[in-house]
């Protein structure tokens, strides 16, 4: 029973252009978004988060939009380059213990130079 | 300082045999997590620990999947009479805390099970 649904499951992009991956939620209990980036043959690591009391954290080149009405939120990374080509994983944590984590099947994302 | 460590880093059986896949959390976080990956999927919750009980365990696919937790820091993933669909990269993560709003878990490199 799949909770966090995400699109797409590749994207190739051109260096210098925008990467956009998309999730949706459905159970509303959720009160923690987590992207995370998994390069072939390491672990995910985290890579910018947000609370839904918010509906855009920027961090460098990597910018979280979340629409909490929508139960929908997105990763976009601008200027996208060569390293960023990686699995991108979205998650969602359920609220009050936060610590069950269900993850999104993951977007393969190639950058090409 | 040191991240998390899982061993073996690739493990490869029979069919019907069993296996013990570790897990070395890193230093002072109190919960620990149990993840599968198949190939090309994403990350298939399996057991959390806090400190050495595991409140959650719905993610265990069958009974013959098992963990432990011992001293509040170094798990051990048991998987008896493997088949062939129980390939897999287990992943293994630890946060310093698991209530909370904020839940960064740090994985580990995983194990990558194939079951022959």
């Amino acid at each position: 029973q799949q909770q966090v649904k995400q699109s797409p499951q590749s994207l190739i992009v051109q260096k210098g252009g925008i990467s956009i991956i998309n999730c949706a939620y459905e159970n509303t209990a959720f009160d923690y978004f987590p992207w995370y980036q998994q390069f072939p043959g390491k672990g995910p690591a985290l890579l910018i988060a947000i609370r839904p009391d918010v509906s855009e954290k920027k961090e460098g080149r990597f910018t979280i939009s979340f629409n909490k009405s929508a139960k929908q939120f997105s990763l976009h990374i601008m200027d996208s380059q060569p390293g960023d080509s990686a699995t991108y994983f979205c998650a969602a944590v359920s609220g009050g213990g936060g610590f069950k984590t269900i993850f999104g099947a993951g977007t393969r994302l190639f950058v090409k130079a | 300082g040191a991240g998390v460590s899982q061993s073996p880093s690739n493990k490869v059986t029979e069919k019907g045999k069993d296996v013990e896949l570790r897990c070395d959390p890193i230093s002072g976080h109190t919960a620990l997590y149990w993840y599968r990956q198949s190939l090309g999927q994403g990350l298939e919750f399996l057991i959390y620990f806090q400190g050495n009980s595991a409140p959650d365990k719905s993610g265990l696919p069958s009974d013959r999947f098992s963990a432990e937790r011992t001293g509040g820091s170094v798990s051990t993933l048991t998987i008896q009479r493997t088949q062939q669909e129980d390939s897999a990269v287990y992943l293994c993560a630890s946060s310093l805390l698991a209530g909370g709003p904020v839940n960064e878990q740090f994985f580990g490199p995983g194990t990558r099970l194939t079951v022959l």
